[in-house]
């Protein structure tokens, strides 16, 4: 399996601008999470789906991060509108029954400017 | 207070010594506990579980949870200058829908 697959890899925006990040969770996987990390907080929970349902959305940060997974094997995470204090590394996980063992993508570099 | 707490370093360590890294955590209730592992610009990777109190090894690793003092730590042995990265500590949380929670994690530093 190629493993969980995030796109883009960077993505530099304008304040204001939507942006949207994708991920392909692994096949078979049941859970799917969001995560973002800065320097400052560290690796933060935003939402996780089960079975493609959205079960905990308390971590999203505002009404301008939304999430959706139409099926099994794609996730979007948007922001609309951006600023700059968006600016972070986000990570897609997924994982197989057990939820403490995450498989994380290899993340998107999001800066705001 | 973080609910899982690490200190950041960084930790230098000399390459072959023993790498002790720490963690605590607030919540009582629970039962298991996870180490990743970070390497700069990469994500994280899991590397350890424990569930039960006491010692756990995997090779050149160690898990040590002690429940009571709501403490677990990580050991390396004969560290590898691969070996540097950062190692976050994570726990499901009752507070947090028993939803895995990271630490800020430590950064390791072996020097040849």
């Amino acid at each position: 399996d190629a493993g969980v697959i995030q796109s883009p890899r960077h993505e530099v925006t304008e304040m204001g601008q939507e942006v949207t990040l994708r991920c392909k969770p692994i096949s078979g996987h049941d859970y799917l999470f969001w995560y973002r990390q800065t320097m400052m907080r560290g690796l933060e929970l935003l939402i996780y789906f089960n079975n493609n349902v959205p079960i905990d959305d308390s971590g999203m940060p505002e009404d301008r991060f939304s999430a959706k997974m139409p099926n099994a094997s794609f996730s979007t995470l948007k922001i609309q509108p951006s600023e700059p204090r968006d600016s972070a590394v986000y990570f897609c996980a997924s994982s197989l029954v057990q939820r403490e063992k995450l498989f994380f993508g290899s993340g998107t570099q999001l800066s705001v400017l | 207070q973080k609910e899982v707490e690490q200190n950041s370093g960084p930790l230098s360590v000399p390459e072959g010594a023993i790498a002790s890294l720490n963690c605590t955590y607030s919540d009582r209730v629970s039962q298991s506990f996870f180490w990743y592992r970070q390497y700069s610009g990469k994500s994280p990777e899991l590397i350890m579980s424990i569930y039960s109190n006491g010692d756990k090894e995997d090779g050149r690793f160690t898990a040590q949870l002690n429940k009571a003092s709501q403490y677990v730590s990580l050991l390396i042995r004969d560290s590898q200058p691969s070996d540097s990265a950062t190692y976050l500590c994570a726990a499901p949380l009752n507070n947090a829908g028993n939803m895995l929670t990271f630490g800020g994690g430590t950064r390791l530093m072996v020097k040849p």
